[in-house]
């Protein structure tokens, strides 16, 4: 499977802590993305990181590429409550037309 | 407001039943996607288009059909070849067929089997 993986599977922090996520994937890519999801909705488009990227930076989130690791990693500082969701990596793999989705990491922010 | 409706938000289907599940997007995309999630788990791909008139299969295609008269419009067949329909189907577009594109996504449709 192309799909890449989210680890942890389900994080759990206080109220102004940080919390990263991780995604792995298994071949080359064009691009990584991040989604957001809140629970029986549709996703929200975060931030796309290209394979000549290293690094990039939103708001309070960043996010990191290593292609040699074929990992990403979504750092969200300072997290609020209103983070509670779930997270998704999603890869365009080389030569492909499509997105493909990890398996998300549940992110619970108790206020 | 421009985006991505999605209808109905809920869904209920009898055995050997056919259901639609509509996609109406504003954004003037060329570019749509239906992609089932299961509980707890990613999304994968069931159908794209990439332009009027012409679609290809994503990876469980199987038991689903398409079509795209028009550019605003992408509905979804759940056939009664599809043994297992019970997901949250979601609907998606971008301006162009994606590389360097973001998704655009709708709320769902919650697919339920009588």
């Amino acid at each position: 499977s192309q799909q890449g993986e989210e680890d942890p599977q389900a994080l759990s922090i206080q109220e102004g802590e940080n919390a990263t996520m991780n995604c792995s994937y298994k071949t080359s890519i064009n691009n990584l993305q991040w989604y957001r999801q809140n629970s029986g909705r549709g996703l929200v488009h975060l931030i796309l990181i290209r394979s000549n990227e290293r690094e990039k930076h939103s708001g309070r989130l960043r996010v990191t590429l290593d292609t040699s690791k074929k990992s990403s990693s979504l750092l969200i500082t300072a997290s609020r409550a209103a983070d509670t969701a779930s997270y998704f990596c999603a890869t365009v793999t080389t030569g492909a037309n499509n997105l493909f989705f990890g398996t998300g990491t549940r992110l619970t922010v108790i206020p | 407001d421009g985006g991505i409706t999605q209808s109905p938000k809920y869904l209920f289907r009898k055995e050997g039943q056919n259901v639609t599940l509509s996609c109406e997007q504003n954004l003037n995309h060329d570019a749509m996607y239906w992609y089932r999630q299961d509980p707890g788990q990613g999304l994968r791909l069931i159908y794209y288009s990439q332009i009027v008139n012409d679609f290809q299969k994503g990876d469980i295609a199987e038991g689903y059909s398409v079509s795209r008269e028009k550019k605003e419009s992408f509905p979804l067949t759940v056939t009664s070849a599809q043994k297992n329909p019970t997901a949250f189907y979601l609907c998606a577009s971008s301006p162009r067929i994606v590389r360097d594109e973001k998704l655009f996504f709708g709320s769902g449709t919650q697919l339920s089997v009588l």
